[in-house]
Parts: structure tokens; sequence; C-alpha cells
């Protein structure tokens, strides 16, 4: 079957560095996304890796290996605002995204 | 303002009764997705369509039903809701290169 897996919930400290984990099992592979999701909201885009290594964009940084079948988002300089569930998707054969649970991610002062 | 307009963001109502959830994009996406979202699960597909005309069935479809007559409006359908359904619903849509979804703000649905 098809599997992603992130941890359930992760603490950082604000101004710190956190990295949020994704392995993944899929028929295929087409893409991996994240997007982040703040409570009672809709989920937003945060970034698509297709190729291996790191794409940077300003704080937020994903990672991505496919051999290993695994990614991380890596977010800098914490800010009370990136409280939230960060969700890893991977497109598989079928262009079809299977999704993980979600991470969610608590900032304390 | 562009974007996916849901309706409504509430519901509550009683088992049995029929329900639609409203969808609808103004940037000319082609492909539009219903999601429910459940506490410790991933965000999973009902149904979805590729164009309009077209529909397909998700990964857990049974018990809904969509229609795609337009580009524009992608509405999903409970026939006889079930307390099971009581979830939040996430319509979306893309049309970027990338696969970049956009999504709704949301329908929270509980079925008593």
């Amino acid at each position: 079957g098809q599997n992603i897996d992130q941890p359930t919930e992760m603490t950082a400290t604000e101004g710190a560095i956190v990295q949020i984990n994704c392995t993944y099992q899929t028929s295929g592979f087409n893409g991996l996304f994240w997007y982040q999701q703040h409570a009672g909201e809709a989920p937003t885009f945060l970034s698509y890796n297709v190729l291996d290594g790191l794409e940077e964009k300003g704080r937020f940084s994903s990672f991505l290996s496919r051999s290993k079948g695994y990614s991380y988002l890596l977010l800098k300089e914490l800010q009370m605002k990136d409280s939230a569930s960060y969700l890893c998707a991977v497109m598989d054969s079928n262009y079809q995204l299977i999704w993980g649970a979600g991470t969610k991610l608590i900032i304390k002062p | 303002i562009a974007g996916i307009t849901q309706a409504p963001t509430s519901q509550i109502l009683a088992a049995g009764r029929r329900m639609t959830l409203r969808c609808t994009q103004d940037m000319r996406h082609n492909a539009m997705y219903w999601y429910r979202q459940d506490l410790g699960l991933g965000l999973r597909l009902i149904h979805y369509s590729n164009t309009a005309g077209t529909t397909g069935k998700g990964e857990v479809p049974d018990g809904y039903s969509v229609s795609r007559a337009n580009t524009d409006d992608f509405p999903l359908t409970l026939a006889s809701a079930v307390p099971s359904q009581t979830s939040v619903y996430f319509c979306a849509s893309t049309g970027g290169q990338t696969g970049e979804l956009f999504f709704g703000e949301g329908s929270r649905l509980t079925v008593l």
C-alpha cells in the first residue's frame, strides 16, 4: 500500500530552527509537496520538489532524496506565526496526491 | 477576489437528510477536487474532475456524488447523510505546472 509518515507533533522555540521529516512509500513518484495549515484554515502551498536536493524559499527550505523516499521541511528563524500543521503529500504514478496526516508544530516563546 | 469559494462554511444536519456543498472557482482551473479532513488522518480524496463534463472517484467516494457541468462549479452532494460523514470538507483546484493545489476555506459538516 501507499504510505506517508511524518511526526504527529513537534515543539520548537521562537528564533530557532526546526526540521520536519517525511518518509514515503508510493506507487511511482511525480513530486512531493509541502503545505502549511493553520488551525481552522485551509492548507496553503509551501514547496514542490521533484528532483533530489534542496529548494530554498526564504526562511523555508525543502529537501528531497528519491532513492531514500525521504523529504524534510526546514524552517529557520522561527516565528510564532509558524505555529501550524505541516502536510507532506506525494504525487504517485497516476498523478494522485497521497497525503500524510500532518505534523503539528508548536512554537514556544 | 480570485480563488475558490465554498458554501456553507458550517452546517449541522440530521442523519438521513440530503446536503449539497457548493464550490466555485474563478481561476479557470480545469482540475477540481473534494477532500475530507478528519483528525489524525491525512486529507482523503472523495471525488475529482479533470475537466468540465468528467468526474472520477477518489479514495472514499461512497455516500457522495459530484457533478461538473461547467469549469467553475463543482458541487458535492450527500444523498442521505450519516454521522460518519461528520468532517471538514475542502474543495480544491489546480491549474499550475507543478500541480499546486488551491483550497477553499472549508465546510465544517456535523451530522447528528
